[in-house]
């Protein structure tokens, strides 16, 4: 499959600041990218579908404005949690698809936000 | 509406027994059946998956059956090791990769003790 880069693994910020998550597909160009969250002890929720050189697809209940995504490239996808609070605070995972060999995911990022 | 559901949602077993969990879904167009493994602080990995052309795929000590019919499926890890204790997720999505979205389980918590 392919070979998904996240960064960073962990992060802590302050309540009402931004965050950056990156996610990079180092051997795939990938038109579409996917991020996921999950809650301890839970399973991956999707939150939306990235989209190279397009608007992202968010799914119901997840707030546009709060969870912007950017796919600016073919191997570049970012999830960035705007004026975080500590309800956000979770495990962010994006995956990469492709047609034969399934998705592959990333490592992670563990957000706290205090 | 919850597409794939999977039981047990936890599961102990005794080194060099079997393992087995269960996932049912719902949508007939699903078409690409993967199960993924996951460690504490990690990103999902992808361990086997199955199309609805084939009723069982097997790959080391781990097997896919599947029954389109019942539209039910199952992993089977043979000679469980305490190294497989993890957290599995059975999944669904038309199509296998690209810009078809998976749809997870809940999940189960698998510990195999020594």
């Amino acid at each position: 499959g392919a070979v998904v880069s996240q960064h960073p693994s962990r992060v802590i910020c302050k309540s009402g600041t931004s965050v950056k998550i990156e996610c990079r597909s180092l051997d795939f160009q990938a038109t579409t990218m996917f991020w996921y969250r999950q809650f301890p002890k839970q399973s991956l929720m999707l939150m939306a579908t990235s989209n190279e050189g397009s608007k992202a697809t968010y799914e119901q209940g997840v707030e546009k404005d709060k969870f912007l995504i950017n796919h600016a490239s073919l191997t570049l996808s970012t999830l960035t949690v705007t004026s975080a609070h500590p309800e956000d605070s979770s495990f962010y995972i994006c995956s990469v698809g492709q047609a034969r060999n399934g998705y592959t995911f990333g490592s992670g990022t563990r957000l706290t936000v205090v | 509406q919850q597409q794939v559901k999977q039981s047990p949602q936890s599961l102990i077993v005794q080194k060099g027994g079997i393992s087995i969990i269960n996932c049912a879904y719902e949508n007939t167009a699903f078409d690409y059946f993967p199960w993924y493994q996951q460690f504490p602080g990690k990103g999902p990995a992808l361990l086997i998956a199955i199309r609805p052309d084939v009723s069982e795929k097997k790959e080391g000590r781990f097997t896919i059956s599947f029954n389109k019919s019942a539209k039910q499926f199952s992993l089977h890890i043979m000679d469980s090791q305490p190294g497989d204790s993890a957290t599995y997720f059975c999944a669904a999505s038309k199509g296998g990769g690209s810009n078809y979205k998976l749809t997870f389980g809940k999940g189960t918590l698998l510990t195999v003790n020594p």
